[in-house]
């Protein structure tokens, strides 16, 4: 159980264009989902927390105008890069939970964005 | 400002010895979680440590936690090459809304 889905797995696109990536949980019902950004060899930063219904809570440095998200539903989360350039190349990595008594966080598999 | 630290950052090891990863973090915490990351993936779930004194096992592996020093420990007991991958913790705290705060990782490597 706790599985969570993340489409596509990877993404390359051209600069200016933008890229929308999903996250679903397939058994379980989300109250809230995260969206974290990797660059290689770092670790997992929080870009931003969403619950459905209502405006995503980003992390300080950044742009909600940028890294649009919506939560639309319990068990979808979109994450749209808008005019997307070579810096945004990156590993993004969905979680959710909602489904624990302490409400651990289930990871989904990444979506490696590379810009052009 | 939470901080999580981990040491070493990068460990190369021979196969059959045993290490440990070291995981500190600057302000009381709720729960502290360890991952495995292989190259190319995403996070796999090892542990979740709940308390101050939790234990857990799983094969060759063994965390720890103690609140009070703020300190995690990833034991790794006769490592074998399946093992090579990078282990990060993650310190969460509910009064910052459940969210993770990851270390900066250990990238292991067990070499024959």
């Amino acid at each position: 159980g706790a599985v969570v889905s993340q489409h596509p797995s990877w993404v390359i696109c051209k600069s200016g264009t933008s890229v929308k990536i999903e996250c679903r949980s397939l058994d379980f019902q989300a109250t809230t989902m995260f969206w974290y950004r990797q660059f290689p060899k770092q670790s997992l930063m929080l870009m931003a927390t969403s619950n459905e219904g209502s405006k995503a809570t980003y992390e300080q440095g950044v742009e909600k105008d940028k890294f649009l998200i919506n939560h639309a539903s319990l068990t979808l989360s979109t994450l749209t890069v808008t005019s997307a350039h070579p810096e945004d190349s990156s590993f993004y990595i969905c979680s959710a939970s909602g489904v624990s008594s302490y409400n651990e966080q289930f990871f989904g598999p990444g979506t490696r964005l590379t810009v052009l | 400002e939470l901080k999580v630290e981990q040491n070493p950052l990068f460990l190369s090891m021979q196969e059959g010895k045993n290490y440990t990863i070291y995981c500190n973090y600057s302000t009381t915490s709720d729960r502290l979680y360890w991952y495995r990351q292989d190259p190319g993936k995403s996070l796999e779930s090892l542990f979740v440590l709940l308390s101050n004194g939790a234990v857990k096992q799983e094969g060759r592996l063994m965390a720890s936690l103690d609140t009070k020093a703020r300190l995690s420990t990833l034991h790794i007991t006769a490592a074998v090459h399946d093992l090579s991958a990078t282990y990060f913790c993650a310190v969460e705290r509910k009064s910052s809304g459940d969210k993770l705060t990851f270390g900066t990782g250990t990238r292991l490597a067990v070499r024959p």
